[in-house]
């Protein structure tokens, strides 16, 4: 079974404050990994998502996210945050080869990022 | 071109009432996925449709829920007999006929309080 882990549930920063968030999995296989965005109020929204190739992965809002295969991280990362990122953060992940459950993906458990002005 | 739609937003029920929450996919798509959000915690996948078939049940709970996606019309998640530890948000998915590796793109989610 796979599981997925984000060790912080609530992080707060100033504007401009470079931000990381965790994200640890544990899978047997190949795996797709992801970045959810989930806005006040608002549906999960793809934020960048790693199949293969470079492991550092650029997605939207200038986030970027490095894949650690030896760590088992997914790391979200983003230089200068904006008032405007505050949201909650869902890292999850899919076996690549898991074909009978489709898209089936794991989440972790969140992490709540609040952006001071 | 709209999203993945889900309805209502909200819905409260009382104790052992029945609960019917609708999700229409993404045009194009066929596999559904619905997920449940406890406060404070993360989603957790319950049941993935394709047309008129369960493809994989593995978290949904074995009684009073039960999930369809009908050839004509949209999903249905039915929880029988709300209790309180029901109410949560409920995600739902839908993606198009590809790989494993489609993105998921996500509805606004139905809020279910049970009183």
């Amino acid at each position: 079974a796979q599981s997925v882990s984000q060790h912080n549930h609530h992080v707060i920063l100033s504007e401009a404050a470079s931000l990381e968030l965790g994200c640890n999995y544990s899978y047997g296989g190949t795996v797709n990994l992801f970045w959810y965005v989930q806005y006040p109020g608002q549906h999960l929204q793809l934020l960048l998502k790693y199949f293969s190739g470079d492991p550092l992965v650029k997605g939207i809002k200038g986030f970027e996210a490095e894949f650690i295969k030896s760590k088992f991280s997914f790391n979200l990362r983003k230089p200068s945050v904006q008032w405007s990122d505050t949201a909650e953060y869902f890292c999850a992940v899919n076996g690549a080869m898991n074909n009978n459950a489709g898209n089936m993906l794991t989440f972790g458990g969140g992490t709540r990022l609040m952006v001071k002005p | 071109n709209a999203g993945v739609m889900q309805n209502p937003r909200h819905l409260v029920r009382r104790r052992g009432q029945e609960a019917r929450l609708r999700c229409s996919p993404m045009k194009g798509h066929s596999h559904v996925y619905w997920y449940r959000q406890l406060p404070e915690e993360g989603l957790k996948f319950m049941v993935y449709l394709q047309k008129e078939n369960i493809i994989d049940e593995s978290g949904m709970p074995k009684e009073r829920f039960s999930a369809e996606f009908p050839k004509e019309g949209p999903s249905i998640l039915r929880i029988q007999q709300v209790v309180r530890g029901d109410s949560a948000a409920y995600f739902c998915a839908s993606s198009p006929d590809r790989p494993p590796a489609a993105p998921l793109h996500f509805g606004n989610g139905t809020r279910l309080t049970v009183t």
